[in-house]
């Protein structure tokens, strides 16, 4: 079975102060870990993934497997980082079923 | 380009009803996925479709159901509503259907069962 567990439902820091949202992940074999968001009034998007080890936003993520973390950070955020952050895995077996977690609500305040 | 689109945006039905909800994936993608999003949670996985096949099945009894048509277009059925059917519907599309293809997801449908 595979599982996602975002801790926190709600993130609230100050504008430059650093973000790191947690992800913990349960999967027998070789995930890929991903970030989705979705800013207010607008549709869920893929923020990045593990295998492309880009940084997107200002945002990074590294795969620990041996913590089973994937967790989000950004060393100063900003309003516009105010969103909705969703942690996502996909296992192995050729299609598309991701499972996500329940959320982490990311407030920036001015 | 519109993304993907789903109709309708709304809908309340009663429970014991049926319902279908329609998706239209971006131009060109040949796979659709289908999630639930109940309040407070994240999306579920209900089905993905390729090529008109079923490639994937998540954890949902058989009141919901599927198909896509040959223009890669897809309806998701659900029969015999519960209360607890009540959520937001989302289609997500993407060029092919292994783990390399991003998807991309519409704005949902949000169904109402009273």
């Amino acid at each position: 079975a595979q599982r996602v567990t975002q801790p926190e439902k709600l993130l609230s820091v100050f504008k430059g102060a650093p973000v790191e949202l947690k992800c913990n992940y349960s999967y027998s074999g070789s995930p890929e870990l991903f970030w989705y968001v979705q800013y207010s009034r607008q549709r869920l998007q893929l923020l990045l993934r593990h295998i492309s080890r880009e940084s997107i936003k200002g945002f990074t993520a590294d795969l620990n497997k041996g913590e089973t973390s994937f967790h989000l950070k950004k060393p100063f955020a900003q309003e516009e980082d105010s969103a909705m952050y969703y942690c996502a895995l996909r296992g192995t077996g050729g299609y598309q079923k991701v499972t996500f977690g329940t959320g982490t609500k990311l407030q920036v305040i001015p | 380009d519109a993304g993907v689109t789903q109709s309708p945006t709304h809908l309340i039905k009663t429970r014991g009803q049926q319902v279908t909800l329609r998706c239209s994936p971006i131009s060109g993608h040949k796979s659709v996925s289908w999630y639930q999003q109940v309040l407070g949670q994240g999306p579920q996985f209900i089905f993905q479709y390729y090529e008109k096949e079923e490639r994937g099945r998540g954890n949902f009894p058989d009141r919901f159901s599927a198909r896509q048509f040959p223009n890669y277009s897809s309806e998701l059925n659900v029969n015999a509503l519960l209360l607890g059917d009540s959520a937001l519907y989302l289609c997500a599309s993407s060029l092919g259907s292994g783990v390399a293809y991003e998807q991309y997801f519409g704005p949902g449908t949000r169904l109402t069962v009273t």
